[in-house]
């Protein structure tokens, strides 16, 4: 069966400190991935996708950046945050149709 | 540009009723409909999907598709304080990323 993880499942970070956020996927081969954004009481913001390794698409565009530098880890970045990065992350994966099954999340606080 | 509407709520029923949620969509080319869970604090969790027009059952949930009128929704039977949750909405459409448009979730709350 198909796990994806994810971590850290909690950070705190200072505003204009760096971020990267690691996402992995097990019992899947070239899935598509998917990074979100939830802010607090708020919807599915979706940040960037993949359809293969190193084919990254950015759906808004923010001080965040995405890399995909093997088949099954996805990985969210940023150089510098703001107080507006701070926000329930997720990454899922699908397998090219239909549905989206979503890693466990990290909650990100930038203070 | 794709929307997808739910009703925030929350929407109390009591232990045992039916919930009904509802979900409305702008992208006629839509595809694929789909309902996740949520609980506070947790990650998005698959409940069923539906692409044909009509009923889908499974189990206690039933989704149903009009896509004439652009609807989609979501029937609990016998809703138990368990399924006290937010419910997402998400709509696919013609696009070679998989990619989701989700609504903004309506907030189930069930009274024992």
């Amino acid at each position: 069966s198909q796990t994806i993880h994810q971590w850290p499942a909690t950070l705190v970070q200072p505003v204009g400190s760096p971020l990267s956020l690691e996402c992995t996927v097990e019992g899947t081969s070239n899935p598509n991935l998917y990074w979100y954004r939830q802010a607090a009481g708020r919807g599915l913001q979706l940040l960037f996708y993949s359809v293969g390794i190193g084919q990254i698409s950015s759906e808004v565009p923010q001080n965040l950046s995405a890399s995909r530098p093997q088949d099954r880890q996805f990985i969210l970045s940023s150089k510098k945050l703001l107080l507006s990065d701070s926000g329930f992350y997720l990454c899922a994966w699908s397998p090219g149709y239909n549905e989206q099954f979503f890693g466990p999340g990290t909650r990100l606080t930038v203070l | 540009q794709k929307e997808v509407e739910q009703n925030s709520g929350p929407l109390s029923v009591p232990e045992g009723a039916i919930a009904s949620l509802n979900c409305t969509y702008s992208d006629r080319g839509s595809q694929s409909f789909f309902w996740y869970r949520q609980y506070s604090g947790k990650s998005p969790e698959l409940i069923m999907f539906i692409y044909s027009n009509g009923d889908k059952e499974d189990g206690r949930f039933t989704a149903q598709l009009n896509k004439a009128s652009q609807y989609v929704s979501l029937l609990i039977r016998d809703s138990q304080p368990s399924d006290s949750a937010t419910y997402l909405c998400a709509v696919k459409g013609d696009n070679a990323g998989n990619m989701l448009t989700f609504g903004g979730g309506t907030r189930l709350m069930v009274k024992p």
